[in-house]
């Protein structure tokens, strides 16, 4: 079957740098999705990996690795605004979006 | 209009009634979906459409039709709804099948 894993929960400080895994096993690979969206507000495209190595903008990077299976969303400098939950995405041989159940971060002061 | 919008807002139905969730986006994207989300549980695809007139089967379509009459529109339709239907639906569209995705706000959808 198709999987997405990526922690449920993690906390960081303010100011701090965070990063969020994300391990996936689908049937074919065209390609992965950060999404970040807001408690009670609809997902918003972060940024997507298709080939390795790391894809930086601004305060966000993301990184993918294919023969590991492995991607990660790297966020610096963080504000309190960046609490949301991070949703990993990967597009199958379909074409279609396989998501994660979502990481919840949550930024303390 | 400006991006993709839904209605209602939200929604509170009894079982077995029919209810139509509405989508509309302006921006011209021919591919257009429909997933639920569920505390938990990643999103879940519903019905897509890669462009007007077509449409097809996502991983839980049972108990849902869409159609897709033009570009623009998407309805989506729970032709007796059941409890366990009780979630969050988004809408989302994307220029062709294979860019990022355009969430509409979402319906807040509750069966009793």
């Amino acid at each position: 079957g198709q999987n997405i894993d990526q922690p449920t929960e993690m906390t960081a400080t303010e100011g701090a740098i965070v990063q969020i895994n994300c391990t996936y096993q689908t049937s074919g690979f065209n390609g992965l999705f950060w999404y970040q969206q807001h408690a009670g507000e609809a997902p918003t495209f972060l940024s997507y990996n298709v080939l390795d190595g790391l894809e930086e903008k601004g305060r966000f990077s993301s990184f993918l690795s294919r023969s590991k299976g492995y991607s990660y969303l790297l966020l610096k400098e963080l504000q309190m605004k960046d609490s949301a939950s991070y949703l990993c995405a990967v597009m199958d041989s379909n074409y279609q979006l396989i998501w994660g159940a979502g990481t919840k971060l949550i930024i303390k002061p | 209009i400006a991006g993709i919008t839904q209605a209602p807002t939200s929604q509170i139905l009894a079982a077995g009634r029919r209810m139509t969730l509405r989508c509309t986006q302006d921006m011209r994207h021919n591919a257009m979906y429909w997933y639920r989300q569920d505390l938990g549980l990643g999103l879940r695809l519903i019905h897509y459409s890669n462009t007007a007139g077509t449409t097809g089967k996502g991983e839980v379509p049972d108990g849902y039709s869409v159609s897709r009459a033009n570009t623009d529109d998407f309805p989506l339709t729970l032709a007796s709804a059941v409890p366990s239907q009780t979630s969050v639906y988004f809408c989302a569209s994307s220029e062709s099948g294979y860019n990022e995705q355009f969430f509409g706000p979402g319906t807040r959808l509750t069966v009793l």
